[in-house]
C-alpha cells in the first residue's frame, strides 16, 4: 500500500541542522516531492520542491536518491521560529498524500 | 498578490444550519483545492477544481457541495453536517493541478459544528 510517511517529533537547539526524512514507496517518474511548513491556526507554507538529486533554495536544501523512494528536508541552522510542523506532500499511486507531519522543536 | 484569503475565519453552525466558505485567489491560478484538517492531523484533500471544473472529489459526502464559480473563487456549500465535520478547512490554489506547482494557503476556517 502506498504511504507517505515520516518522523512524529524531532528535537533541536538553535544553530543546529535539522534533518527530516520522508518516504514515499509508490511516486510516479513525473511528480515531485514538496515540503511545507505549518504555524498553529495557519494555513501551510511552501518551503521547498525537488524532483531528483539536490535542490537549495534561501531557507531549504532537499535531496532526493536516484530510486525516488524517500527525500530530506534539511534546515540549517535553526532557530527558535523554526518551531513547527513540516509535512512532505508526495503522490502516492497517483493520490496527492501529505505525510503524518513532523513537529520540530527549537530549543534555545 | 501572492495571497489566498478565506472567509469567514470562524464559523458555527448547528446540525440543520446552510453556510457557505468563500476562498478568493487572484494570483491568476488555475488550480483551486479543499483540505480538511483535523487537530494535529494533516490536511485531506477533499476536492481539487482544474479550470474552473471539478476534476478530483475524494469520495467526500455530499453534504459538502463545493462550486467555482469563476477562476479566481471557491466555495464549500455546507448542509446538514454532524459534529464530527468539525475541523479547520483550507483552500489552497497553484497554477496548474501538477506536483510540480506548489500551493498557495489560505489561512483557513475553523468551523464547529454543534
Amino acid at each position: 500500500l502506498a504511504k507517505t510517511t515520516q518522523p512524529i517529533s524531532m528535537d533541536s537547539y538553535e544553530g543546529q541542522e535539522v534533518n527530516i526524512t520522508c518516504s514515499h514507496n509508490n511516486i510516479a517518474t513525473n511528480d515531485y516531492i514538496t515540503w511545507y511548513q505549518q504555524f498553529p491556526s495557519q494555513g501551510p507554507r511552501f518551503i521547498i520542491q525537488g524532483y531528483k538529486t539536490k535542490v537549495t533554495n534561501e531557507v531549504a536544501s532537499l535531496f532526493i536518491p536516484a530510486d525516488r523512494k524517500s527525500s530530506t528536508l534539511s534546515l540549517p541552522r535553526v532557530s527558535l521560529s523554526d518551531t513547527a510542523v513540516y509535512y512532505c506532500l508526495a503522490p502516492n499511486d497517483y493520490k496527492l498524500s501529505f505525510g503524518a507531519g513532523t513537529t520540530v522543536t527549537v530549543r534555545a | 498578490d501572492t495571497e489566498v484569503t478565506q472567509t469567514p475565519k470562524h464559523l458555527v453552525m448547528g446540525m440543520t444550519n446552510k453556510k457557505s466558505l468563500k476562498c478568493e485567489q487572484h494570483m491568476g491560478h488555475r488550480a483551486m483545492y479543499w483540505y480538511k484538517q483535523k487537530a494535529k492531523k494533516p490536511p485531506e484533500l477533499m476536492f481539487v477544481y482544474s479550470y474552473e471544473k471539478l476534476s478530483i472529489n475524494e469520495s467526500v459526502p455530499s453534504r459538502f457541495s463545493p462550486e467555482c464559480p469563476n477562476s479566481s473563487l471557491l466555495n464549500l456549500h455546507l448542509h446538514a453536517l454532524q459534529p464530527e465535520d468539525s475541523a479547520l478547512y483550507l483552500c489552497a490554489s497553484s497554477q496548474g493541478s501538477a506536483s510540480s506547482y506548489e500551493q498557495y494557503f489560505g489561512p483557513g476556517t475553523r468551523l464547529t459544528v454543534t
